[in-house]
C-alpha cells in the first residue's frame, strides 16, 4: 500500500520553542488531513487540506500543503505542554508514521 | 457531536479464544474501520466498510474478519487469538471516505495470554 513517511519520529523541544513535523509522499496526495493524539487517547481530527500550496492556520498552528501535492506540514508556534502528543497525517485510508512531540517544562 | 462506542476499554483473552471487539456509531456515517496501533508501527488498517454488509481488507487482515449486519455497527472478531494480536484497537467512522474526518472510539487495549 501507500507509504507515507513522518519525520522527525520524535521531537523533544522547551516549552516557547516552535515545532515542525513534515510528512512526505512518493505519491501526489488528493487531500491531506491531520490528527493529534494525546498520551492515552485516540486521534483527534485537527484539520484537511485539499488544494495544492494551500496554508491554514489554527491559532499557534499552521498547515502547509506542497505546490506538488506530495508533502505537508504541521507548525506549532511556541509550544505549550497542551501541545504534548503525537501529529499524524493522514490520506486515503494510511496514517503517516508519525510524530511524538514531548516538551520540557 | 459524533459518538464512537467501543464495548470495552480493557480485555484479557487466552490463546486460541474467539473475540469479538464492538463498535457502535451515532452518526448514521457510511464508513467505518478498524485499527490497531503498536509502538513503533504506527496505525495499521486491519478492515474497514463503506456500506452494510461490505466490507474490505486493509493492510493486515490476516487472523481477523469483520461483520457489518446494521449501518452503525462494526465488529471485529479474533478468530483463535493469538499472542501476536495483543494490541490497541481503535474502531474509526467517517461520513464520506477519504474527505470526511475519521472520528475515533476511545480504543479496546486487548491482551491475549
Amino acid at each position: 500500500g501507500q507509504q507515507v513517511m513522518q519525520i522527525p519520529q520524535y521531537q523533544h523541544v522547551q516549552e516557547g520553542e516552535d515545532f515542525t513535523t513534515y510528512c512526505n509522499s512518493s505519491t501526489t496526495l488528493s487531500n491531506i488531513q491531520w490528527y493529534k493524539q494525546r498520551p492515552g487517547g485516540h486521534p483527534v481530527f485537527l484539520i484537511q487540506l485539499v488544494k495544492s500550496g494551500e496554508v491554514k492556520k489554527q491559532k499557534r498552528l499552521t498547515f502547509q500543503f506542497g505546490e506538488a501535492k506530495k508533502n505537508s506540514s504541521l507548525h506549532i508556534t511556541a509550544t505549550q505542554t497542551t501541545d504534548v502528543g503525537t501529529y499524524f497525517c493522514y490520506e486515503k485510508l494510511t496514517f503517516g508514521t508519525g510524530t511524538r512531540l514531548t516538551i520540557i517544562p | 457531536d459524533v459518538k464512537v462506542t467501543q464495548s470495552s476499554r480493557y480485555l484479557v483473552k487466552r490463546t486460541g479464544e474467539k473475540v469479538f471487539l464492538e463498535c457502535v456509531q451515532d452518526m448514521d456515517h457510511e464508513n467505518m474501520f478498524w485499527y490497531r496501533q503498536d509502538p513503533g508501527l504506527g496505525l495499521r488498517l486491519i478492515y474497514f466498510s463503506y456500506d452494510v454488509k461490505m466490507k474490505e481488507k486493509g493492510d493486515i487482515p490476516e487472523g481477523y474478519s469483520v461483520s457489518r449486519e446494521k449501518k452503525e455497527r462494526f465488529s471485529l472478531i479474533l478468530e483463535s487469538a493469538s499472542t501476536n494480536q495483543t494490541s490497541m484497537y481503535l474502531c474509526a467512522s467517517s461520513l464520506r471516505q477519504g474527505v470526511s474526518p475519521l472520528h475515533f472510539g476511545n480504543g479496546t487495549r486487548l491482551t491475549v495470554t
